[in-house]
């Protein structure tokens, strides 16, 4: 199965500063998802960015996509306290059924 | 609003007991998950349903099982062969099932902490 690997496990900036986190995966892709977990929550969607994009832009969120070298990364500029939670990447494999496997996300903390 | 919704919130389990954990949507989304979280892991998939009557495994099925009788509902029962089913479970829905042109992720319910006392 198809599973992003983020990078690092674990996360921790002053408010204010740029927060990047990044993600590796193994086989081809139509399209690869950031989602964030807040403790004891559900997961929330936060972007989607197709094979065929290089960047996506979401508000104080920067997605990147590199296909040659398996791998996007997501930027949070000017970090705020809200924005501690965890974050996760999800690869949709192409042919894949639909089916998103999650890693183990990146853990950030923000400190006021 | 439209969302997911998963019930209870808390759930204990005694020993050898069999429990059912709810998820219903009125997104009108096609497919639904249901993942296991245990504490500073990540999500692992245990079932999924394409379309209504039809589900699949996930990668760790054994010891649950689900029903898919109605498009909005996609209940989760931990029966008593899972020996271990302390953790964290979400149930999700997406729009279109293996669409790679959408544009849309999975919605999540908020969760259901299951402990076994």
């Amino acid at each position: 199965s198809q599973q992003g690997e983020e990078d690092p496990q674990a996360l921790s900036i002053q408010e204010g500063e740029n927060a990047t986190m990044n993600c590796s995966y193994k086989t081809s892709i139509n399209n690869l998802q950031w989602y964030r977990q807040n403790s004891g929550r559900g997961l929330v969607h936060l972007i989607l960015i197709r094979s065929n994009e290089r960047e996506k832009h979401s508000g104080r969120l920067r997605v990147t996509l590199d296909t040659s070298k398996k791998s996007s990364s997501l930027l949070i500029t000017a970090s705020r306290a809200a924005d501690t939670a965890s974050y996760f990447c999800a690869p949709l494999g192409s042919g894949n059924t639909g089916k998103l496997i999650f890693g183990q996300g990146t853990t950030l903390q923000v400190k006021p | 609003d439209g969302g997911i919704t998963q019930s209870p919130k808390y759930l204990f389990r005694k020993e050898g007991q069999n429990v059912t954990l709810s998820c219903e949507q009125n997104l009108n989304h096609d497919a639904m998950y249901w993942y296991r979280q245990d504490p500073g892991q990540g999500l692992r998939l245990i079932y999924y349903s394409q379309i209504v009557n039809d589900f699949q495994k996930g990668d760790i099925a054994e010891g649950y099982s689900v029903s898919r009788e109605k498009k909005e509902s996609f209940p989760l029962t931990v029966t008593s062969a899972q020996k271990n089913p302390t953790a964290f479970y979400l149930c999700a829905s997406s729009i279109v099932w293996g669409s790679p042109t959408t544009n849309y992720g999975y919605t999540f319910g908020s969760g259901t902490r299951l402990t076994v006392v």
